[in-house]
């Protein structure tokens, strides 16, 4: 079946540092990929996504592409904020997106020191 | 508009009870999916509803049931409550045609904690 494998962290960084999150995935066919983000005690918020092959996802200065040949749906930001501190979640959905079958990683915790 | 409602957030239960949670969905959103997430196995997907009917469901044990009603809310219920049934479960709406279905707008969730 469909898997997602995302680093779990902790992982902890100065502000303005360079992150990078990996995420690799597993399916059939050509699904969707996501990257979700929860605050404490929030639910999770769509940070970013793409639908097919080489997409480059972008929000908040997050980016992510779709990599069909390695499988793989990193996320990345140039210079992180205290305020990014959540975590993030790797998807991906075989229908098309919606809420049903969403299958995720088991979530990166990410800690941004002042 | 308002967002994805969930109620209770918080619920406290003891083994072999059983339990209903309520999920409000974005006005216009008829598609409702249950999720639960635990420390172990991470965002596990239970079902989704659509127009009233369950159209996919996740690895969960007949304990674990849902229906939605005619205004798309939709109920969750776990019988005979076990200490594994601890987690947060979360809810999901998108608006689904029959052409499309738009991203994933989840809840604050429901925390069970089962003693």
């Amino acid at each position: 079946g469909d898997s997602v494998t995302q680093m779990e962290g902790p992982v902890t960084l100065s502000e303005e540092a360079c992150l990078t999150i990996n995420c690799t995935y597993t399916a059939t066919g050509y699904p969707s990929l996501f990257w979700y983000v929860q605050y404490p005690g929030e639910g999770l918020q769509l940070l970013l996504k793409a639908t097919k092959a080489d997409d480059k996802g972008s929000n908040k200065g997050f980016e992510a592409t779709y990599r069909k040949e390695t499988t793989s749906f990193h996320l990345e930001k140039g210079s992180v904020q205290v305020s990014d501190s959540a975590v993030y979640f790797c998807a991906l959905s075989d229908r098309g997106g919606g809420a049903d079958g969403l299958t995720f990683g088991k979530g990166t915790h990410l800690i941004i020191q002042p | 508009k308002a967002g994805v409602t969930q109620t209770p957030r918080y619920l406290i239960k003891t083994r072999g009870q059983q339990v209903t949670l309520s999920c409000s969905p974005i006005s216009g959103h008829r598609s409702v999916s249950w999720y639960q997430q635990t420390p172990g196995q991470g965002l596990q997907f239970l079902f989704e509803y659509f127009s009233e009917t369950q159209r996919n469901k996740g690895n969960f044990p007949g304990r674990f049931s849902g229906r939605q009603f005619s205004n798309s809310r939709s109920e969750m219920n776990v019988s005979t409550l076990e200490l594994g049934d601890s987690a947060l479960y979360l809810c999901a709406s998108s608006l689904r045609t029959a052409t499309m279905n738009t991203e994933a707008f989840f809840g604050q969730g429901t925390r069970l904690t089962v003693v």
